[in-house]
C-alpha cells in the first residue's frame, strides 16, 4: 500500500523568504506526481504535474522536482507572498488512483 | 470554460437523514471519482466509475453509494449519515485510468450532519 507523507505538518515564515515542501512515498512505482494548493475550505487546485520520467516542473515562482528512486518530491516557491497561504498536497499516481499526503499549510507572514 | 462543477457547494443534513451531492462535468471524460477529506486529513478515494463500470474501494462504508446516470452526472448518496461522514467531498473526472491521465477536480461540497 503506498503510503505518502508530507513533513512539516506546518510552516510559518516572513514574507519574501523562499518556501520548501517535503513530500515522500513508499512505492516507487508510480504514473506522476502531482502538487495541489488547497485554501480552507475549499477544493483542490492543480499547480504542478510531473510524470514519472521528468526530474522537474517550473510554473512562475514554482518549481517541483522528483527522486522517484529515493521516493522524494520537493515543492518549491520563491519569493514566499502572503497570497501563498495555504495548505499544500502531494499526490502520487499509480494505476487508477491518487494517494494523497495530509498536506503542509503554510502560512506567509507579511 | 470546461470544468467540474459540484452542488451544492455547502450541505447541511441531519443525523440519519439520507443526503445527495452532485457532480457534472463538461470534460466529456470517461471516469468519474468520488474522494472524502476529513478535516486536516488527506483526501481518500471512495469509488470511481469508468463510464458505466463502478468500482468501489475495498474500506469504503456500505452507506455511500454512487450513481451514473449518464457520462455528465454523477452522484454521492450517503443513506444514513453519521456525525463521523461530516467532512469535504471532492469529485474528480479523467479522460482514462491509466497513469498518464490527469485528474481535474470540482470545488468540493463541505458536508456538515447535525
Amino acid at each position: 500500500k503506498q503510503e505518502v507523507t508530507q513533513i512539516p505538518a506546518a510552516l510559518s515564515v516572513p514574507e519574501g523568504e523562499n518556501l520548501v515542501l517535503n513530500c515522500s512515498f513508499t512505492d516507487s512505482a508510480i504514473y506522476n506526481l502531482q502538487w495541489f494548493r488547497q485554501d480552507p475550505g475549499k477544493g483542490l487546485t492543480s499547480l504542478l504535474l510531473i510524470q514519472s520520467s521528468q526530474r522537474e516542473q517550473t510554473s512562475g515562482r514554482l518549481n517541483a522536482s522528483l527522486d522517484k528512486s529515493s521516493g522524494r518530491s520537493t515543492l518549491y516557491i520563491a519569493a514566499s507572498q502572503p497570497g501563498d497561504s495555504a495548505t499544500y498536497l502531494c499526490a502520487v499516481r499509480h494505476d487508477y488512483k491518487l494517494s494523497f499526503g495530509a498536506g503542509t499549510t503554510v502560512t506567509v507572514r507579511a | 470554460d470546461a470544468m467540474v462543477i459540484q452542488n451544492p457547494r455547502y450541505q447541511v443534513t441531519q443525523f440519519g437523514k439520507p443526503v445527495t451531492l452532485s457532480c457534472s462535468q463538461t470534460l466529456n471524460h470517461n471516469v468519474m471519482y468520488w474522494y472524502q477529506q476529513k478535516s486536516s486529513q488527506a483526501p481518500k478515494l471512495l469509488f470511481h466509475y469508468y463510464d458505466k463500470d463502478f468500482n468501489n474501494e475495498a474500506d469504503t462504508p456500505d452507506n455511500f453509494q454512487s450513481r451514473r446516470p449518464n457520462t455528465s452526472f454523477c452522484f454521492l448518496d450517503i443513506r444514513s449519515p453519521g456525525l463521523g461522514d461530516a467532512a469535504m467531498y471532492l469529485c474528480a473526472t479523467s479522460r482514462g485510468t491509466s497513469g498518464v491521465n490527469e485528474q481535474f477536480f470540482g470545488p468540493g461540497t463541505r458536508l456538515t450532519v447535525l
